[in-house]
């Protein structure tokens, strides 16, 4: 099975920088994705690690260390609307996903 | 990338009956999936929708209550069956376009059972 813990709230302001950690525990290990949840919308993607190492898109990073179990979202130049919830996601094997509880972020003026 | 539909978006249903959920992909994939969100939580897997044969259902979700049909590669369909409103919660379809390409998801169904 997969054990997936991140932080439940988090809050920040506009302009800031906002680190996410996620620790994971699983029996299998395909990749590692972060997901974000407006609410009341579908999930969507936002980045994707297999290797260790940083991976950036824009004003969003993402770092895994596989040995460690550990990933972190990193969000730059925080705006209002990335006010939402963020999602740690295991994938297995089989290509099934585990979703840790998500985070949910509070950007302030 | 994949474009998934959803239908309905929301519905009210009430107690002991069913509902079919339909899930349409833009384009073929690979593999397809449906998840449960509970109010105010995190995504749950239900099964992996397997096209031309049974659906492959996690551990605490069972085929009776949750029948699944693939018929292709591109649709899906999910029946939440004989509901209580402990089945109220938000139903999503999610699928893959390759094995190495982040999951799809379609905008959700959000079921109330009363």
């Amino acid at each position: 099975g997969q054990n997936i813990d991140q932080p439940t709230e988090m809050t920040a302001t506009e302009g800031a920088i906002v680190q996410i950690n996620c620790t994971y525990q699983t029996s299998g290990f395909n990749g590692l994705f972060w997901y974000q949840q407006h609410a009341g919308e579908a999930p969507t993607f936002l980045s994707y690690n297999v290797l260790d190492g940083l991976e950036e898109k824009g004003r969003f990073s993402s770092f895994l260390s596989r040995s460690k179990g550990y990933s972190y979202l990193l969000l730059k130049e925080l705006q209002m609307k990335d006010s939402a919830s963020y999602l740690c996601a295991v994938r297995d094997p089989d290509y099934k996903l585990s979703f840790g509880a998500g985070t949910t972020v509070t950007v302030r003026a | 990338s994949a474009v998934i539909s959803q239908k309905p978006s929301r519905d009210i249903c009430q107690r002991g009956t069913s509902l079919t959920i339909q899930c349409q992909v833009d384009s073929q994939v690979t593999m397809m999936f449906w998840y449960r969100q509970q109010p105010g939580q995190s995504l749950t897997l239900i099964a992996t929708a397997n096209q031309g044969s049974e659906a492959t259902y996690e551990s605490g979700f069972v085929i009776d209550k949750f029948p699944i049909s693939r018929p292709n590669l591109t649709f899906s369909t999910l029946t939440v069956s004989n509901m209580s409103p402990e089945d109220s919660s938000i139903y999503l379809c999610s699928a893959l376009t390759g094995v190495n390409t982040e999951a799809f998801f379609g905008q959700g169904t959000r079921l109330t059972v009363v």
